[in-house]
């Protein structure tokens, strides 16, 4: 089946800096990569995604790179701020496969 | 609108003790997913439906039921619950495999 994996597990930056999370699939065949944010004590909400058609996709101050070549796909955080402080969850699927497939997560911390 | 609900949105259980967790959700979404949350592993999934009347396993499926009566419902049972088990239990929907899936607001299960 698919696997996803996700990196760093742990990301800390200063308010202002950029911040980027990397994640790497197995299945070629894979069309469909959301992104989701997890705050503190709440639920995951999706925050951005992109489709296998397009190498790049933007939404103010954050954006997913994709690469099939490679297999992996990027979220870009810029200017950050502390309210991004929250866990980033990526995840794929392929077609003929019935669910998602989560990466572990990022917890990232922006300090003021 | 409410979205996704679930309850209860926290629990306290005996080991061996018959549980029922509910889901129910008002976007007539074809597809619903159960999720467990524990610390440092992310959102694992247990159990889903494509659409009403069909069920299929996660990876994680052992000690958990499920069921699809109608669009709006998607109960996750635990028959004999365990210690392991404790967790925070997500509940999701989306319109179908490809798109946005939506979480409720989560239920902390302790199992003693």
């Amino acid at each position: 089946g698919e696997n996803v994996e996700q990196h760093p597990s742990t990301l800390s930056v200063q308010e202002g800096d950029s911040a980027v999370i990397k994640c790497t699939y197995s299945d070629s065949a894979s069309n469909y990569f959301p992104w989701y944010k997890q705050e503190l004590g709440k639920r995951p909400q999706l925050i951005i995604d992109i489709r296998s058609n397009v190498g790049e996709k933007k939404d103010q101050r954050i954006a997913v790179t994709l690469n099939k070549t490679a297999k992996h796909f990027s979220l870009h955080i810029t200017e950050t701020q502390p309210e991004d402080s929250a866990v980033y969850f990526c995840a794929a699927i392929a077609s003929g496969y019935s669910t998602l497939t989560f990466g572990k997560g990022t917890m990232l911390l922006v300090s003021p | 609108i409410a979205g996704i609900t679930q309850a209860p949105t926290s629990q306290i259980l005996a080991a061996g003790r018959r549980m029922t967790l509910r889901c129910t959700q008002d976007m007539r979404h074809n597809a619903m997913y159960w999720y467990r949350q524990d610390l440092g592993l992310g959102l694992r999934l247990i159990h889903y439906s494509n659409t009403a009347g069909t069920t299929g396993k996660g990876e994680v499926p052992d000690g958990y039921s499920v069921s699809r009566a109608n669009t709006d419902d998607f109960p996750l049972t635990l028959a004999s619950a365990v210690p392991s088990q404790t967790s925070v239990y997500f509940c999701a929907s989306s319109e179908d495999r490809v798109t946005e899936q939506f979480f409720g607001p989560g239920t902390r299960l302790t199992v003693l």
